[in-house]
C-alpha cells in the first residue's frame, strides 16, 4: 500500500536554528513528493515538490527539501527558522495507480518556533 | 496567481440536511477535488474530477456526492447530514491537460470548517 509518514506530531526550534520536519514514504515505482504549509485557519499553500534530478529542491520562504531514494525520505529544511513559520506541515506523495494523480498526505506536522 | 474559492469559511447545519458545498477556481484547470481535513488523520480525498461533468470516488466517498457541470465549478453534497461529517473541507484544482498530472502540484481552496449538530 502506497503511504506517507510523518513520525513527528511536533517540533519546537528557537528562532534562528535549523529546523528539520521529517517525511518518509512508501510507493511503487518513482516517487513524486509535495511539501505543503497551512497556516491556521487558511488552506494549504504549496511550497515545493521532487519529481525528478536534483536531490536538494529548493522552494518558496527559503525552505528546502532533500529526496533521498535509499532512505525513502523527503525532510524538509530551512537553515534559519522564523517565528512567522510556525504552522502545520504536510508531505504528500503522487499515487503511483492509475494516473489521477491524486495525493496521499501524511498526518501532519506542528511546527512551533519559539522567539 | 490560482485562486480557488469556497462558498463558506464557517457552516453550520442540523443532522439530516442536506448540504452543498461550492468551489470555484480561477486558472482553466482541468481536475478539481474534494478532500475532509481531520486531526491526526491528515487530508483524504472524497471525490475527483478530472473533467466537465466526470468523477471518480476517491478512499472515502460514502455519504457524498458531487456535480462538475462547468469546468470552473466543483460542488460537494452531503445528501443527509451526520454528526460523523463535522470536519474541514478543502476544494483544489490542479492543470492536467498536458504529460503527466501526477507531477502539477495542486491549488487549495481557503476551506470550510463544516459542524454538524
Amino acid at each position: 500500500a502506497q503511504s506517507v509518514a510523518q513520525p513527528e506530531d511536533q517540533v519546537n526550534v528557537a528562532e534562528g536554528n535549523p529546523l528539520t520536519v521529517k517525511c518518509t514514504y512508501s510507493v511503487s515505482g518513482n516517487p513524486y513528493l509535495f511539501w505543503y504549509v497551512q497556516y491556521p485557519n487558511r488552506g494549504l499553500q504549496f511550497l515545493l515538490k521532487y519529481i525528478t534530478g536534483d536531490n536538494l529542491v529548493k522552494g518558496s520562504y527559503g525552505f528546502e527539501a532533500e529526496f533521498n531514494k535509499s532512505q525513502t525520505s523527503f525532510h524538509l529544511k530551512k537553515p534559519s527558522a522564523l517565528v512567522s513559520d510556525s504552522a502545520l506541515y504536510f508531505c504528500a506523495v503522487s499515487s503511483t495507480s492509475g494516473n489521477t494523480g491524486k495525493l496521499i498526505f501524511g498526518q501532519g506536522t506542528t511546527l512551533q518556533v519559539k522567539p | 496567481d490560482v485562486k480557488v474559492t469556497q462558498s463558506s469559511r464557517y457552516l453550520v447545519k442540523r443532522t439530516g440536511e442536506k448540504v452543498f458545498l461550492e468551489c470555484v477556481q480561477d486558472m482553466d484547470h482541468e481536475n478539481m477535488f474534494w478532500y475532509r481535513q481531520d486531526p491526526g488523520l491528515g487530508l483524504r480525498l472524497i471525490y475527483f474530477s478530472y473533467d466537465v461533468k466526470m468523477k471518480e470516488k476517491g478512499d472515502i466517498p460514502e455519504g457524498y456526492s458531487v456535480s462538475r457541470e462547468k469546468k470552473e465549478r466543483f460542488s460537494l453534497i452531503l445528501e443527509s447530514a451526520s454528526t460523523n461529517q463535522t470536519s474541514m473541507y478543502l476544494c483544489a484544482s490542479r492543470s492536467g491537460l498536458a504529460g503527466d498530472r501526477r507531477t502539477y502540484e495542486q491549488y487549495f481552496g481557503p476551506g470550510t470548517r463544516l459542524t454538524v449538530t
